[in-house]
């Protein structure tokens, strides 16, 4: 048990679907992050939230729809996906951007049929 | 941008056996995190180190920040270690990850 949760652990969606991945963090931290991992590729930064606010969207496309209504918790909203979308996502918090160790939750394994 | 470099990229050990794994990294760092990821997909924390050494049971890891390197010692491995190692450094307002090394302990 990291302190970060995340649900779904698997989703399978078609391409015209609407869904959304959540995450919760229980550690007081700042700072929030959405990585995406693809079968044999690195971890890769999607978006950054320092207090709520974006400071980084990594050139990640439109139908990825980041949220964070609160410190504690980040949603990543999915519509119009492609197959090759399908990965684990993996959510992740920090005490603020630059500062503390990383803490990642189980993570969300997406199929887009 | 940073380069993270993670050596070697693949690892067969017999268990019992003692390892190695590295991380150079390309350019000064804030931090740097070593990580395991189990056959599930979770990222485990193993090390905040950005310079220095730490142990814990039977793994420990140096970073010689002002080489641009890490390395994480794996001592008297077991099955259980198997999966893949993450170093991650803390750079600018995110953390780069390197290509990992996995690792396959045989019974």
């Amino acid at each position: 048990e990291t302190g970060v949760t995340q649900t779904p652990r698997h989703l399978v969606m078609g391409m015209t679907n609407k869904k959304s991945l959540k995450c919760e963090q229980h550690l007081g931290h700042n700072a929030m992050y959405w990585y995406k991992q693809s079968a044999k590729k690195p971890l890769e930064l999607m978006f950054v939230y320092s207090l709520e606010e974006r400071v980084e969207n990594n050139s990640v496309p439109s139908r990825f729809s980041p949220e964070c209504p609160n410190s504690s918790h980040l949603f990543l909203h999915l519509h119009t996906l492609q197959p090759e979308d399908s990965a684990l996502y993996l959510c992740a918090s920090s005490h603020g951007t630059s500062v503390g160790e990383l803490f990642f939750g189980e993570g969300s394994r997406l199929t887009v049929l | 941008g940073i380069q993270v470099e993670q050596s070697p990229p693949d690892l067969i050990l017999q268990e019992g056996a003692n390892s190695t794994l590295r991380c150079n990294f390309s350019d000064s760092v804030n931090n740097l995190q070593w990580f395991h990821q189990n056959p599930w997909g979770q990222l485990i924390n193993l090390f905040y180190i950005p310079s220095g050494t730490k142990q814990n049971g039977r793994l420990s890891a140096t970073t010689v920040a002002t080489e641009r390197y890490s390395l994480l010692y794996i001592s008297s491995s077991q099955t259980t270690d198997s999966g893949v190692y993450f170093c991650a450094v803390d750079y600018g307002q995110n953390f780069v990850f390197g290509p990992g090394t996995r690792l396959s302990v045989l019974p």
